[in-house]
């Protein structure tokens, strides 16, 4: 079955990068789309960017330009999402979905900030 | 951005009961293509997000027929037929047609 698995939590001081990894399972990676997405506490779930897997384009919200960078790696059927500058308010869960629909969601990864 | 406004943002319902969530977008959602691009998905206390219906009124494999999805153009509805415990957590919706996707603020049902 259609599997995406996430990489663990993170603690992370304000001003450096996180790197999180989301692991596909059951389909052909390259055939499809990934998004990330991200969710505050109480806050709604917000779109970050999106990677072709096949052809690694992406697409990023302006919301994040500059700061997230979407890459995969081919071999291990593998997506990652690099967010650097890291402020406080990106404490967060951290999703990545399969496809244009989002029919597949990961676990999340739990990103704090804090110093 | 598309704007994606949801209603009610909280709504305790009396099990057996049905329940209904509105979401308006601030622009059409048609596409291009013809087809619109709204999904609604449910987020039970401490999971993922889990899609039920996808373009508007498709739902997904393994959803219960009690959640059906309806609208066009900036006014859509998921609908629960008689709600069950399992349903408790919040659901959104989501559209695709315009970039950047935006999901609409969360409606959390809650049993009365």
């Amino acid at each position: 079955q259609v599997q995406l698995v996430q990489s663990g939590a993170e603690v992370k001081e304000p001003g450096a990068s996180v790197k999180v990894s989301c692991k596909a399972s059951g389909f052909t990676f390259t055939d499809y789309t990934l998004h990330w997405v991200r969710q505050a506490p109480g806050q709604r779930l917000e779109w970050m960017g999106w990677m072709n897997a096949g052809t690694g384009n992406t697409k990023y919200s302006q919301i994040f330009q500059g700061r997230v960078t979407l890459t995969r790696d081919t071999s291990a059927s593998t997506a990652y999402m690099e967010l650097s500058s890291l402020r406080y308010e990106d404490t967060a869960v951290y999703y990545c979905a399969r496809d244009s629909g989002f029919d597949s969601w990961g676990q999340g990864t739990l990103v704090t900030v804090s110093s | 951005d598309v704007v994606m406004t949801q209603s009610p943002l909280s709504l305790p319902v009396s099990l057996g009961q049905p329940a209904s969530i509105s979401c308006r977008s601030s622009q059409s959602l048609v596409y291009s293509d013809g087809k619109t691009y709204l999904n609604w998905f449910q987020q039970r206390p401490g999971q993922s997000p889990r899609r039920l219906i996808y373009k508007v009124s498709n739902r997904d494999s393994g959803v219960p027929d009690r959640f059906s999805g309806s609208g066009s153009g900036t006014d859509f509805t998921l609908k629960i037929s008689r709600v069950e415990a399992e349903d408790v957590g919040v659901y959104y919706c989501l559209q695709g047609t315009h970039w950047p996707w935006t999901f609409g603020q969360g409606t959390k049902v809650e049993i009365k």
